[in-house]
């Protein structure tokens, strides 16, 4: 069974561009979420989805945004890049939501904002 | 709201040798519990959980005890390889919620 798919695994922009993430999740799956991964911050929680539904939202601003679609892969957009935005972007799938299952991490996509 | 306090190292450990990373939490009610590893280059991948008080998470000689009145969920090992050389996150997630709160991370580092 193939794992959890992220797309583009490596993005270079620059301060005020915009820029679209996208994540695949285990077939079957249909929960979906998202963190970003800096040095200075360590993990922190992005969103939630299931069933193309936001179940819940971090403290980002509202620059990060995201969606799910009916076949469960998942993008997420931030706008108006900064500097601070660079990071690794970890995407996690599960089969249902609930924090019961245990989730599955793709190997994220590098983003670096220059 | 929910926190959790690890051991940030970096640590290097020669091979054998014992391993133990600290991990304490700061939550209400009864949090479900987690070890992480994130080997360079890959995503992270759930080394062991514990969902409730005095349960006790093991996979691949790693052990952790959920301990409820001392907020704490360490993860020990008894004899590292240099295999383990990676980075571990102790985190922690509220009932009927996908969203994980994560430690710093720890990098440990294994010499043969």
């Amino acid at each position: 069974k193939a794992g959890v798919t992220q797309t583009p695994r490596y993005l270079i922009k620059t301060r005020g561009q915009q820029v679209t993430l996208s994540c695949s999740p285990i077939s079957g799956h249909r929960s979906v979420s998202w963190y970003q991964q800096t040095p200075g911050q360590g993990l922190q929680f992005l969103f939630e989805y299931f069933s193309e539904t936001q179940r819940n939202k971090g403290n980002f601003p509202g620059r990060f945004s995201g969606r799910q679609f009916s076949n469960s892969r998942s993008e997420m957009n931030v706008s108006t890049l900064e500097l601070g935005d660079s990071a690794l972007y970890l995407c996690a799938s599960s089969p249902l939501a609930g924090g019961i299952y245990e989730q599955f991490f793709g190997p994220g996509t590098r983003l670096t904002v220059l | 709201g929910d926190s959790v306090t690890q051991m940030e190292g970096p640590v290097t450990l020669s091979e054998e040798a014992f391993l133990t990373i600290n991990c304490t939490y700061t939550a209400t009610g009864y949090p479900s519990l987690f070890w992480y590893v994130q080997y360079p280059g890959e995503g992270l991948q759930l080394l062991l959980k514990a969902t409730k008080a005095d349960d006790k998470g093991s996979n691949k000689g790693f052990e952790a005890t959920y301990r409820k009145e001392t907020t704490s969920f360490h993860l020990e090992k008894g004899s590292v390889q240099v295999s383990d050389s990676a980075v571990y996150f102790c985190a922690l997630s509220q009932g009927g919620s996908e969203k994980l709160v994560f430690g710093k991370g720890m990098k440990l580092t294994v010499n043969p």
